[in-house]
């Protein structure tokens, strides 16, 4: 089966900082990823995607890096605020199934 | 408000409870998927619609039914479950077959007793 992990279970930072969360994939055929955020008692929430042409994509606040090589994933939120508190996971496809990973916790620290 | 609304947010049911879940979408996509969320675990893909006609059923077991009356419901019709069964089932859509991002609803929390 696929393999889609974290490297951290957890993450705290503090508010205004920068956070980086980060994703391993082992589908080197894997060509579509996206990362989503996941608030307690809620749904997971769409946050950005990138497809395999591609290294880097940006949105507000955040930007998603992609790593081809290592087959690694990161998802940087800038300027993190009490609000980017929850469960991020990234998801991989090559295009028959979506994969995801586990979830990192993360938690802004005022 | 992702388009995706899921009832009921939560239920609880004994084992020989009969009960259903039900999803919409108001997105227009052609794809519908049912997913099961444990803790710590990834999600689990348990059912795929597209176009209304189901093309994956991921070797769930036969207590879990779904139904796919029309592009924008679908139902998990729940029979005879077994307290492990206890998890977030979450619901989602998106435009095709699993190429483009899903749009999930807020689950319904399941617990079996």
């Amino acid at each position: 089966g696929e393999s889609v992990g974290l490297h951290l279970p957890t993450l705290s930072v503090q508010e205004g900082d920068n956070s980086i969360i980060n994703c391993a994939y082992s589908n080197s055929a894997s060509d579509y990823f996206i990362w989503y955020k996941q608030e307690s008692g809620k749904g997971p929430q769409f946050i950005i995607d990138i497809r395999s042409n591609m290294d880097k994509r940006q949105g507000q606040r955040v930007t998603v890096l992609l790593n081809k090589t290592v087959k690694h994933l990161s998802l940087q939120i800038a300027a993190t605020q009490p609000g980017d508190s929850a469960v991020y996971f990234c998801a991989e496809t090559p295009g028959n199934q979506f994969y995801f990973g586990t979830g990192t916790s993360l938690t802004v620290i005022p | 408000e992702t388009g995706v609304t899921q009832t009921p947010r939560h239920l609880v049911m004994g084992m020989t409870n009969k009960k259903s879940l039900k999803c919409e979408q108001h997105l227009g996509h052609n794809a519908m998927y049912w997913y099961k969320q444990s803790a710590k675990k990834p999600l689990e893909l348990m059912f795929v619609y597209s176009l209304e006609e189901r093309v994956e059923n991921n070797s769930v077991p036969s207590r879990f039914s779904p139904e796919c009356p029309n592009s924008s419901h679908l139902f998990l019709h729940l029979h005879t479950l077994q307290p492990e069964d206890s998890a977030l089932y979450l619901c989602a859509s998106s435009q095709e077959f699993m190429s483009e991002k899903l749009f999930f609803g807020s689950g319904t929390q399941l617990s079996v007793l």
